[in-house]
């Protein structure tokens, strides 16, 4: 069975720049979340999907940061404009039945 | 919300068992106990999953304190493989479908 795929895996952009991350997750999973990794920290939630619909957002810092899953599979998030801040580690994740989340390899964001 | 507490850090010999304490002394009546570990430059990675029995799974066995305020995760056997940071995290709804909080975990170094 694959796994969930990220990309890219490692990403350096300047200041102010818009960047983008993709993730698919394992098929037939219905649930995806994103989560944001700082090092030496655990991982946060900034969203969660239900199908194609986003049941939680809460997390998600709205002035920078946008998702979208149209199709109800694969997912992309995007941070316009990136701040030195957000350098950090984004991680994908889906599940089949609520109880087990399965992560992608992460990507690694740096903002100079 | 309910949190958890556990060492920052332990030692332990390959081939021998390894017993990881988590403290959770505000767990609620619903509140599930979950597992996760992370190894260097991955995602993390599920392990086990418990409410009021123990539970034990290939990789994995998890005891639970009759009064549920604490949990251990035993490995029975440390390999060097199992060097990583291991997360103890209460999942608040009665399954794990609402993204999960982690804490900083228990950084698990394993010695040949």
């Amino acid at each position: 069975e694959a796994g969930v795929v990220q990309s890219p895996r490692y990403k350096i952009i300047e200041k102010k720049q818009p960047v983008a991350f993709w993730c698919n997750p394992i098929s037939g999973h219905n649930t995806l979340y994103w989560y944001l990794q700082n090092l030496g920290q655990g991982p946060e939630l900034l969203i969660r999907y239900e199908n194609e619909e986003a049941v939680d957002d809460s997390q998600l810092p709205k002035d920078r940061f946008s998702a979208e899953r149209l199709k109800g599979v694969d997912s992309t998030l995007k941070i316009q404009p990136a701040e030195l801040g957000d350098s950090a580690v984004y991680l994908c994740a889906s599940s089949p039945d609520g109880w087990r989340q399965f992560f992608g390899p992460g990507t690694r964001l740096t903002v100079l | 919300d309910a949190k958890t507490t556990q060492p920052n850090s332990m030692e332990s010999n390959e081939e021998e068992p390894v017993h990881l304490p988590c403290n959770h002394s505000t767990i609620s009546g619903t509140d599930y106990i979950h597992w996760y570990r992370q190894l260097p430059s991955q995602g993390p990675e599920y392990v086990i999953h418990g409410l009021t029995s123990n539970v034990n799974n290939r990789m994995a066995s998890l005891a639970i304190a009759e009064d549920r305020k604490s949990s251990t995760l035993i490995l029975h056997r440390a390999t060097l493989r199992d060097a990583a940071v291991y997360y103890c995290i209460l999942s608040f709804s009665g399954g794990g479908a609402d993204g999960l909080t982690f804490g900083k975990g228990t950084h698990l170094i394993i010695q040949p």
